[in-house]
């Protein structure tokens, strides 16, 4: 199976403060890279998917990741923190010529004000 | 446009009873999933249709079956559940194409306690 390891479970970030949540995939060959943010109580929401050939991929509310193929992470951040952003942050990833989705065990965010 | 539909939102069962959770998309989605979150965890596949007519296991099968009743909806059976079945199930669909980064989109999820 693809193997998705999210450094750290849980962040404590002030508002205003940069957001680092790190992403690391076991593959040779880069898979299909996805983030999803989970707010309490709901499923989960698309933040970003990496789109072949870019190194930096932006998505919603003003997240973004960069791709190192080299290193072969996949770390998302967003240069200044809201109240809003505290939620469970999802890495996931895919094969090329699988169906199956992989994810990581999740990053909970908490915002000080 | 409802998006993945689950129902029930929330059950409690004894151990050694028997459900189905129902799950329903509107996208006119070709594969359909089913996860289990659990702390700590993140999210494990337990079923997915990669299309109508078509099942397969995941990571965690043991203890569930699937139905994949026609392009729409994908049902998932507990035929006996166990206290270790106690998890929030989530339904997910997708206009999977190989070749292309096609994401997933959940339902709201079934937070399911076995007692």
């Amino acid at each position: 199976a693809q193997s998705v390891t999210q450094l750290g479970s849980h962040v404590s970030v002030s508002e205003g403060a940069l957001v680092l949540l790190r992403c690391n995939y076991s593959s040779s060959v880069p898979p299909y890279l996805f983030w999803y943010v989970q707010y309490p109580n709901q499923g989960l929401q698309l933040l970003l998917k990496y789109t072949t050939g870019a190194t930096l991929v932006k998505g919603i509310n003003g997240f973004e990741a960069e791709f190192k193929k080299s290193e072969t992470s996949f770390h998302l951040t967003k240069p200044s923190a809201h109240m809003s952003d505290a939620a469970e942050y999802f890495c996931a990833v895919r094969k090329a010529n699988d169906y199956k989705l992989s994810f990581g065990a999740g990053t909970t965010v908490t915002v000080r004000a | 446009n409802a998006g993945v539909t689950q129902t029930p939102k929330f059950q409690v069962l004894k151990t050694g009873q028997s459900m189905t959770l129902q799950c329903a998309q509107d996208m006119n989605h070709n594969s359909m999933y089913w996860y289990r979150q659990d702390p700590g965890m993140g999210l494990r596949l337990i079923y997915y249709s990669a299309s109508e007519g078509t099942t397969d296991k995941g990571e965690v099968p043991n203890g569930y079956n699937v139905s994949r009743l026609n392009k729409r909806e994908f049902s998932l059976r507990l035929e006996s559940a166990a206290p270790s079945q106690t998890s929030v199930y989530f339904c997910a669909s997708s206009e999977v194409e190989l070749a292309e980064n096609s994401p997933l989109h959940f339902g709201n999820g079934t937070r399911l306690t076995v007692t």
